[in-house]
């Protein structure tokens, strides 16, 4: 199974709103609703922010949102923050009962 | 509150067996659903997703990896344990500790990780 691929940076002003792309194939994204999305500060672990391609845990910010069409995932940030400079990746279960995530995305607040 | 605490050596020499524990608190390896599972991360790059364990001992692992890897659980220690076989530089690596409950498809939390680096 190869890695999902999301942009490797994406940023934005802060107040502005930016998305970041995830795109594998009908075996994984595009086959299941089992999409995830991880925000990672350096040095510290990956904290769950999006699952079931746009559901929130309890304390993530509405700011964070999450969609999918076809074989892409979405996430967006709206009214970009300083705190949300960090790397996001995707996840996404597959076919093989698996899983398998995304290169990472730098997010930079200009 | 569920945490996730990973333990095992900072350094091993290449050809060499990693084994690496990470003890759950606050959730119990027998509850029906459960799972347990690392992930890791190279210096600068991004996960990788390695293995998985449930409560009922199914198993689950990365099929670029499987010939290297065994999980298995230790319910009377509430631990989860991965072997990784003839380690190489390229493993070196942050390995996390992580939950996944039976057919929910994501993983929280996840353990604060521990470093390996393959060195002879």
């Amino acid at each position: 199974q190869s890695a999902l691929t999301q942009p490797a940076s994406v940023s934005g002003s802060p107040g502005q709103s930016i998305t970041i792309s995830c795109t594998g194939t009908s075996s994984d994204v595009g086959g299941y609703n089992y999409v995830s999305w991880y925000q990672q500060y350096p040095g510290k672990a990956p904290k769950l922010m999006i699952y079931d391609v746009n559901k929130r845990p309890s304390g993530v910010s509405d700011r964070f949102s999450g969609s999918k069409s076809g074989n892409t995932a979405s996430l967006t940030i709206s009214g970009l923050q300083a705190e949300d400079e960090a790397d996001y990746y995707c996840c996404s279960h597959t076919s093989s009962i698996t899983w398998v995530f995304g290169g990472g995305t730098k997010v930079t607040v200009l | 509150q569920i945490t996730l605490k990973e333990s095992g050596p900072t350094l091993v020499k290449p050809t060499q067996t990693l084994t690496l524990t990470c003890t759950f608190s606050g959730l119990s390896l027998s509850t029906s659903g459960v799972g347990g599972g690392w992930i890791r991360q190279p210096p600068g790059k991004a996960l990788e997703w390695l293995a998985l364990i449930y409560w009922n001992d199914d198993k689950r692992y990365s099929p670029s990896l499987k010939s290297r890897l065994t999980i298995t659980k230790d319910t009377s220690k509430n631990q989860v344990v991965l072997t990784m076989t003839n380690m190489d530089p390229v493993d070196t690596a942050t390995y996390y500790c992580t939950h996944e409950k039976w057919g929910e498809g994501w993983f929280d939390p996840w353990g604060q990780g521990t470093q390996v680096t393959v060195s002879s």
